[in-house]
Order: C-alpha cells, then sequence, then structure tokens
C-alpha cells in the first residue's frame, strides 16, 4: 500500500522547460512534505520543503504547490537546466518517519 | 553527506550468507534509519533507532535486524542474505524526534548471487 503516490514515472524536457512532479497522500497526520534530489551514485539531499498552512514555497527555481483539500503536493522546476537531471522524491512525514514516493527521474536535454 | 559513511560501498555475496552492513555518524544526531532503494518502490524504511540500543520495526523490516550500542554507529544486518535483498542500502540520520531533516549517507549496494 503505497501511503504517498508520485507521477510520472519519468520526465523528459528541453532546457529552459518547467517540469512538474506530483504527489498525492491519504494520512491526513502528515505534518510536513519535503522533495529529494538524488544524482546517480549519491544518496538523496533535501531540496525543499513545505508544512500544510502553507499553499507554495519558492526557493530559488523550485517552488511547491500544496492543495491541503485535495491532499496533493507538487514541485515545479523554473528554467530547467542539464544539471536538474536527477531523480526527485517526495515525502510525508509523520511523528519521527518519512514516508517516500517511488521517485521520478527527470532528463533536462540542452 | 553530513557527515555519514557507509561501509562497505559495494558488496557481492552469496544467498545464505551473513551481511553486516555499516553507519557511522560524526553529527552526534539521535535518529539513525536504515532504508533500501528499489526501482518502482522508492526509498523504504527498513528499520529506525531513536537512541543507544532503542531499535524499531519500520515498513520491510523482516530478514533484517539492527543493533546500536554507540551513539554514532548503527549496523543493519542480513542473517541469511537472500537475492531479493539485492538492493541499494541508505543509511539517514536526523537530530530529534522533532526535527523534520533526514540526511542520507552516499549507500551501499550489495547484490545477492
Amino acid at each position: 500500500q503505497q501511503q504517498v503516490k508520485q507521477s510520472p514515472q519519468s520526465l523528459i524536457v528541453q532546457k529552459g522547460g518547467i517540469p512538474i512532479i506530483n504527489c498525492a497522500y491519504e494520512n491526513t497526520a502528515f505534518d510536513y512534505f519535503p522533495w529529494y534530489q538524488q544524482f546517480p551514485g549519491k544518496g538523496p539531499a533535501l531540496l525543499i520543503a513545505i508544512r500544510p498552512d502553507v499553499s507554495e514555497k519558492k526557493e530559488g527555481r523550485f517552488t511547491i504547490s500544496f492543495n491541503k483539500s485535495a491532499k496533493q503536493f507538487s514541485l515545479h522546476i523554473m528554467d530547467s537546466q542539464p544539471g536538474d537531471s536527477a531523480t526527485y522524491f517526495c515525502a510525508a512525514k509523520k511523528t519521527d518517519k518519512l514516508i517516500f514516493g517511488t521517485g521520478t527521474r527527470l532528463q533536462v536535454f540542452p | 553527506d553530513a557527515g555519514i559513511t557507509q561501509s562497505p560501498r559495494h558488496k557481492v555475496t552469496e544467498t545464505g550468507t551473513p551481511v553486516t552492513l555499516r553507519c557511522h555518524q560524526t553529527e552526534n544526531h539521535r535518529y539513525m534509519y536504515w532504508y533500501r532503494q528499489d526501482p518502482g518502490h522508492g526509498l523504504r524504511l527498513i528499520h529506525y533507532s531513536y537512541g543507544v540500543k532503542d531499535t524499531d520495526k519500520g515498513e520491510v523490516s523482516d530478514g533484517y535486524s539492527v543493533s546500536r550500542s554507540k551513539t554514532e554507529d548503527f549496523l543493519l544486518t542480513l542473517e541469511s542474505a537472500t537475492s531479493s535483498q539485492t538492493s541499494v542500502y541508505f543509511c539517514a540520520i536526523s537530530l530529534s524526534r522533532t526535527a523534520d531533516t533526514q540526511y542520507f549517507g552516499p549507500g551501499t549496494r550489495l547484490t545477492v548471487l
């Protein structure tokens, strides 16, 4: 049973495009929603995160949009660059545990 | 990788053999986690620890055991490795129960033949 559902599985965009990755959750007890970025051969690293009392958070070219009533949140990458090519994981936190989505492999071509 | 090392980084072993993976941190964080990463499954929690000798099961704990005798070390043991345990294993640390961020180590790629 996947508590956090992530889509799409893979995404290919050209440089300058705006890839969007979506996640949905069921458990209303989740209180923190991070996105992690992972490059090949490395561990995941926190990219940006949001709490459910905020509808949007922006850090540089990365934006999280959060819809509490729909129990959905998404990551937008503005002006995407080839260096953004990585796997992205959404997650949701409940007490001391993170539940991860299945990941989205993003490729940005020049 | 936030002062986290994992050893070994790569290991190939045979079915039925015991395997121990080590996670070492220099951050003095209280919480430590073991995850496995598989295509199509993302990261799944195996076991975690909230202090020395305090551990609990995660989502996919069958076939795994853990130990934490010192704050800085968290060991993951596969008592009798199976091919289904072929995976990339990540250790993560978190400052406290209420801390939001988990910091991940570089991972161990384990192949069970």
